[in-house]
Order: C-alpha cells, then structure tokens, then sequence
C-alpha cells in the first residue's frame, strides 16, 4: 500500500529554522515527483515546493523562494523540506505529495508548522 | 496564473452539484479536482479534466471548456459535504497552481 509519512513539524519562533521529512513507502520513490503543499488554519491548499524524480530540478512558489529547500534521498526513500526564516505566514499544516503527470495522486496526513513568538 | 472558485455552493440531497473553476482560457489547461473532509488530506477526484481514479464514484464528473473548468457531482449525498479545489500545472511559471476552493454543503 502506497504511504506518505510527515515529521518534522513543530512550534517555532519567527526567524527559526525547520526541517520536514516525508518518508515514502509502498511505491518507488526515485520514479515520481515529489512536492510539499500546505495549508493555514481555516484556508486554502497552497504548493510550496517540488522536486522531480533525479532531484536535480526542483521548483518553489514566490512565498518560499529563496526560503526553502526541498531535497530527496531516493536510496532513503525520503523528501525533505529545509525551511529558514520563518515567519507567521509559514504556520500551516505540511503535506507531502506523489506528482504524476501534473496532479497530486496521493497524498500524506501531514505535519503541523507553527511559527509563533 | 490564477484560478478562481466560489467560495460556496449548496445543493440539495439528490440533486447535481456544479463546482466551477475559472482562468484565463483554462480550456488549454488540464485540470484536476480534489476533495478534502475536515482533518484529512485532500483526494484526488477528477484528472485530466475529466478522468476518475479508481474507487472514485462515476458521480463524480468533470469538464473543461473556455474559460471554466467544472466539477459535476450528481445525486449528491451527505457525504459529499467537503472543500473541492480545482489545481491546474502552470507551465509559463514552472508552478502547481490551486484554486481557492468551494464548500459544497449538502442541505
């Protein structure tokens, strides 16, 4: 059964540092994109960041670049997100994604960021 | 590139649902649909504009023409009751763009 787990999520303060992982089973990774899409409390779903199967290529919204990092280990099974400087608008839950074809076809349950003084 | 949803929708047990998705010629565009119920993880309903994964229901249906993507949803049931965002590939930005997504109450 395809799985996508989250960790990392965690109570911040602005300007803080984090880092997410999302560890894949039940697939193989190194055939799919990978991306992290989030979520603030009570609004809509945004894409943050992704990486194509050979993690050479990857992509970032405007809100996170220069930010964030995303990375993959394939032989790990593992994505990771590197978040620097935090601010409140990061606060949000952090889903992980398999891309297929342009569309996000499974998805994790998530881990939460907050970023609070 | 920015897609454009209404914030609500209600319809009645039973009755059809349409969901509306709207952008700069979207026709062009290929669009996805997903479903997401308090404290999950959004589901991928509809890709391809128009394609179900498995163990989607076949009342779940979709179009793409113009300047609107749609999101049909017939015999509706409670269950159904959820947030539905409409997510195309924005190729020009090298981005996954999400509309802002509807509530569809069942009444």
């Amino acid at each position: 059964e395809l799985q996508l787990l989250e960790s990392g999520g965690n109570l911040v303060q602005p300007g803080a540092s984090l880092s997410l992982s999302c560890t894949a089973s039940g697939f193989t990774l190194s055939d799919s994109g990978m991306s992290w899409v989030r979520q603030a409390p009570g609004k809509g779903l945004e894409w943050v960041s992704g990486i194509l199967t050979g993690g050479k290529t990857t992509y970032y919204a405007d809100s996170v670049k220069g930010r964030f990092t995303v990375s993959r280990d394939n032989s790990k099974r593992i994505v990771n997100l590197h978040m620097n400087n935090l601010t409140v608008e990061d606060t949000a839950m952090y889903y992980c994604a398999k891309e297929d074809d342009g569309r996000f076809e499974s998805w994790g349950q998530g881990t939460l960021v907050t970023v609070s003084s | 590139y920015v897609l454009t949803q209404p914030p609500s929708v209600s319809v009645a047990p039973r009755k059809t649902a349409i969901l509306t998705c709207g952008g700069d010629n979207i026709g062009s565009q290929v669009v996805h649909w997903y479903q997401q119920k308090p404290g999950q993880a959004p589901l991928l309903v509809v890709f391809d504009d128009s394609d179900r994964p498995s163990g989607i229901p076949e009342r779940f249906s979709g179009s793409n023409s113009g300047n609107t993507a749609t999101l049909s949803i017939s015999r509706v049931e409670v269950g159904d009751e959820a947030d539905y965002y409409c997510q195309v590939w924005d190729s020009s930005n090298d981005h996954w763009v999400f509309g802002g997504g509807t509530k569809l109450t069942v009444l």
